[in-house]
C-alpha cells in the first residue's frame, strides 16, 4: 500500500474511445504527477499540478487531458488517442516546499490502445 | 542536454553483492534518487543522496559522488525478492526529475 491509489490498473480502448484514468492520494501531499512508463524508457513526465495549479505541461498531445478538482485527486481524461499511446501510466504524489521529498507512485494504468 | 545513464539489465546470484552505476549530466543539481520497481508495481523509494559519500540503509546503500556526476547503489546479501528494475532520477536547478531508464536486475539462485 503506497498510498496512491489507480483506477482502473488495466484498460484496452479502441482509438474513437473516450476513457478517463483516476488517482486518489491519502497522503496529505500538496503535488500531483501524471507520467507515462514505456518499456526501457525513463519514466516521461506528463503533467504537474501544485495545491491543484497545473504547473507543467510537457509539451503533451492535446488527446490527454488532465483534472485536478482537489489535491487529493487527478485524473487524465483520454481522447482519439494512438497506438503509440499504449503504455504504463503512473500517477505520483509528493510533499512541495519541504526541501526534497520523494514522490510517492500508483501501481499505474497499464493501457493497451487497438 | 539533460542525461542518466544506468545499465539496461544485470544478473547476480543470491546472496552476493551487486553494484549499480548510475552516471548524470543534469542543468545544476540538487540531488539524486534511487527507486525500486517490481514488476507491475509502483516504483518506490529507496534513498536520496544530495551530500558526497555513501548513505547506508540495511542491506542496500547508495553512493555519491558530485564532481563526477555519479552514483551507485549497492545491495548486499541479495534476495530472490530483490529482483526488479532500479531507476535513478537526478533533481536538476528547477527541481525537476530527470529520470534514467531503469537497470533491471535478475538474481539467481
Amino acid at each position: 500500500e503506497t498510498g496512491v491509489t489507480q483506477t482502473p490498473r488495466h484498460l484496452v480502448m479502441g482509438m474513437t474511445n473516450k476513457k478517463s484514468l483516476k488517482c486518489e492520494q491519502h497522503l496529505g501531499h500538496n503535488a500531483m504527477y501524471w507520467y507515462k512508463q514505456s518499456a526501457k524508457k525513463p519514466l516521461e513526465l506528463m503533467f504537474v499540478y501544485n495545491f491543484k495549479e497545473q504547473t507543467e505541461n510537457n509539451s503533451v498531445p492535446s488527446r490527454f487531458s488532465p483534472e485536478c478538482p482537489n489535491s487529493s485527486h487527478l485524473f487524465l481524461h483520454l481522447h482519439t488517442l494512438q497506438p503509440e499511446d499504449s503504455a504504463l501510466y503512473l500517477c505520483a504524489s509528493s510533499q512541495r516546499g519541504q526541501g526534497n521529498q520523494p514522490q510517492h507512485f500508483g501501481d499505474g494504468t497499464r493501457l493497451s490502445i487497438l | 542536454g539533460q542525461n542518466i545513464d544506468q545499465p539496461t539489465e544485470m544478473t547476480a546470484t543470491e546472496g552476493a553483492i551487486v553494484q549499480i552505476n548510475c552516471t548524470y549530466q543534469t542543468s545544476g543539481f540538487n540531488g539524486l534518487f534511487w527507486y525500486q520497481q517490481h514488476a507491475g508495481e509502483a516504483p518506490t523509494f529507496l534513498s536520496y543522496n544530495v551530500l558526497d559519500g555513501l548513505e547506508e540503509k540495511g542491506r542496500f546503500s547508495s553512493f555519491l559522488s558530485r564532481s563526477k556526476g555519479y552514483s551507485y547503489l549497492l545491495l548486499k546479501e541479495l534476495q530472490m525478492k530483490d529482483s526488479a528494475s532500479y531507476l535513478c532520477a537526478a533533481v536538476d536547478s528547477n527541481y525537476q526529475l530527470i529520470w534514467g531508464a531503469g537497470t533491471k536486475l535478475i538474481i539467481k539462485p
